[in-house]
């Protein structure tokens, strides 16, 4: 089992492209979510996905978009990227009760 | 508003000794807390739990203490390894969201054990 994997593993953008975030997991979990860790904020929800086919917003969703495209993957989508959007993108799927597995992060840099 | 504080931002320990990392939350609601470790460059990994109906969750050489009436809990690390120098982070789930089992986390308390 890989748990969940992230594409690219490093990113830079110039402010106003677009990407998109892959995260897969091959755990058969039901729930993804989206965080991003800037130093000093600790880890913010951005987005998750209770179960397939549905999605919800987080604690700071504005700016970016997600689709739940199967079980297996949760992509994160930024439309115009801002310098703000520098950060550390971390996946997670929950493994059982509350816990939740994450994956390795994309690093992300908007100049 | 943050509800669940971690007020140390870094803590350094000799090795051998005992690490205790605090952390604080604001809403009685949360029914569950779990502490995550991350090294740098990896995601965080899940390190141990406690659900509110205790007071204490022990594995290994990690324990995790939860004083309810302070809203307190803390994680106790004996004894202390250089390996277990990383930032941890303080999370918890709030009763009543149904199966979106959303966490919120701390800022983090970066621990340095020198050898």
């Amino acid at each position: 089992n890989a748990g969940v994997t992230q594409t690219p593993k490093f990113q830079v953008l110039k402010t106003g492209q677009s990407m998109t975030l892959q995260c897969a997991q091959d755990m058969n979990h039901n729930s993804m979510y989206w965080y991003r860790q800037d130093p000093g904020m600790g880890l913010r929800l951005i987005y998750y996905s209770a179960s397939e086919g549905t999605t919800d917003k987080g604690e700071v969703p504005n700016g970016y978009n997600v689709s739940r495209l199967n079980k297996r993957e949760f992509s994160l989508r930024l439309e115009s990227a801002a310098p703000s959007q520098t950060s550390v993108y971390f996946c997670a799927s929950r493994v059982e009760h509350y816990e939740q597995y994450f994956g390795p992060g994309t690093r992300l840099t908007v100049t | 508003d943050q509800q669940v504080k971690q007020n140390s931002p870094s803590l350094s320990v000799q090795e051998g000794r005992i690490s205790i990392l605090n952390c604080d939350y604001t809403n009685s609601m949360f029914d569950y807390f779990l502490w995550y470790k991350k090294y740098p460059a990896e995601g965080p990994t899940f390190l141990i739990s406690i659900s509110s109906i205790k007071d204490k969750n022990e594995d290994g050489r990690f324990t995790v203490f939860l004083n309810k009436s302070a809203k307190h809990l803390s994680l106790h690390i004996v004894p202390s390894q250089p390996g277990d120098s990383a930032v941890y982070f303080c999370a918890a789930h709030l009763r009543g969201g149904g199966s979106n089992y959303k966490l919120t986390f701390g800022k983090g308390t970066l621990l340095t054990v020198n050898p």
